[in-house]
């Protein structure tokens, strides 16, 4: 099985900041990981896939980088939408998730 | 506008089974792989199971295989999963969620319904 290992798992931080999330992978998953972000009671969103690709739609303050093990997500302009938790997530071998990391306010 | 709506939810004992649907719209329903998602009170995600567009293929995660089956109706536009012999740990909402079709892309999950919650409990 393919373990995902997100870090940090909480960042606060303040609207206007740079946001980095990492997510690393047990096994080489090549590019195939995509990211997600989840707002309370809402089912998850797809922002980012093949480690780079915005989703349509996403801003583009949003963006996806790595390949094989090491993953990082990057909000280059925390706005007030923004504040939720997001889940990395591979899908070489099945699907696994990241344990998640909620951006909260500081 | 591609929908999807998960039902079937509630309160079950332990040992308990219980049977989900997902109603699928707005999309060619048979021509998806679609999978069950899983997330406990407060908790990250779980991936819990696939089915191909056609229903003849079908995997699960180690923690539900043998006691959860997913299933489809594709003259329905429905998926389900049905939950047996159900333990206190799989209290979560689930959630149905579309596998992406561009190949490019590889396997996303490009659309997710709103989850229906499972709780087992005596």
């Amino acid at each position: 099985d393919i373990q995902m290992t997100q870090s940090p798992s909480t960042l606060s931080a303040s609207v206007g900041d740079r946001v980095t999330i990492t997510c690393r992978a047990s096994h080489s998953i090549s590019s195939l990981l995509a990211w997600y972000q989840q707002k309370p009671g809402k089912a998850p969103k797809l922002l980012i896939y093949k480690a780079s690709n915005l989703e349509s739609g996403v801003p583009s303050r949003f963006s996806g980088s790595g390949s094989g093990t090491e993953f990082t997500l990057t909000i280059s302009s925390l706005q007030p939408d923004d504040f939720a938790t997001y889940y990395c997530q591979q899908y070489n071998t099945f699907w696994t998730f990241g344990q998640g990391t909620k951006v909260e306010i500081k | 506008e591609v929908q999807l709506v998960e039902s079937g939810g509630g309160l079950v004992q332990p040992g308990g089974s219980l049977r989900l649907s997902c109603a699928a719209s707005g999309f060619t329903f048979s021509t998806y792989e679609m999978n069950w998602v899983r997330q406990a009170p407060g908790r990250g995600l779980e991936w819990v199971s696939y089915i191909s567009g056609g229903g003849d293929s079908m995997y699960y995660a180690d923690s539900v295989k043998g006691r959860f089956t997913t299933s489809r109706d594709n003259a329905e536009n429905s998926l389900y999963l049905q939950l047996n012999s159900l333990r206190a740990e799989d209290s979560a909402i689930y959630y149905c969620a579309r596998v992406g079709q561009s190949a490019a892309a590889g396997q996303i999950f490009d659309y997710w319904g709103q989850g229906t919650l499972v709780t087992v409990s005596s």
